[in-house]
């Protein structure tokens, strides 16, 4: 149980498309979520914290307004890169939090071309 | 300012020997301490993880050290085998995350089991 669905798993866009990545929680009610960047051969940071129906809360040097977050309702948390650059290029991860820790989406590999 | 430092950064352990991996965290409001595993090109899967009420947790061949005075844990791979070869993360969250804390993590462990 407690299963993370993130799609997609990877994707290539244009420099100045917007992405959009989707975390569905499948088997629980999500009232958090958190999202994380991650670049090679280094750890998770953490950009943003979603709750549902509410604004999510950005880390300090996160953009807001280039990473949207949306967390309409409680199985669905949506990250929207927008104009993105290659710089943007990492791998992004969902998390979902419980009672009894944490469970995490499979990630989505974003390359910016 | 890191609040959980974790070491080594690199690990290679021959097949069928012991892994240890440490961390150390600072902040004593942390109450949970899991260890999760990611393999290249997916998210991190939570291994195993202790509250600072116990000192040891085993599962299988992972067992998880906790000293709460020292402010240190590690993660024991027993019987290493090349399918446990990731990077391994610890981290530590308060209130098991509920009410929204996050979690942070170390900075990762790459190891290498080898034949």
């Amino acid at each position: 149980g407690a299963v993370v669905s993130q799609h997609p798993s990877w994707v290539i866009c244009k420099s100045g498309t917007s992405v959009k990545i989707e975390c569905r929680s499948l088997d629980f009610q999500a009232t958090t979520m958190f999202w994380y960047r991650q670049f090679p051969k280094q750890s998770l940071m953490l950009m943003a914290t979603s709750n549902e129906g509410s604004k999510a809360t950005y880390e300090q040097g996160v953009e807001k307004d280039k990473f949207l977050i949306n967390h309409a309702s409680l199985t669905l948390s949506t990250l929207t890169v927008t104009s993105a650059h290659p710089e943007d290029s990492s791998f992004y991860i969902c998390s979902a939090s419980l009672m009894w820790g944490y469970t995490f989406g499979s990630g989505t590999r974003l390359t910016v071309v | 300012q890191q609040q959980v430092k974790q070491s080594p950064q690199s690990l290679i352990v021959q097949k069928g020997g012991i892994s240890i991996i440490n961390c150390a965290y600072e902040n004593t409001a942390f109450d949970y301490f899991p260890w999760y595993q990611q393999f290249p090109g997916k998210g991190p899967a939570l291994l195993i993880a202790i509250r600072p009420d116990v000192s040891e947790k085993k599962e299988g061949r992972f067992t998880i050290s906790f000293n709460k005075s020292a402010k240190q844990f590690s993660l024991h791979i027993m019987d290493s085998q090349p399918g446990d070869s990731a990077t391994y993360f610890c981290a530590a969250s308060k209130n098991s995350g509920a009410g929204s804390y996050q979690l942070t993590f170390g900075k990762g462990t790459k190891l290498s089991v080898i034949p």
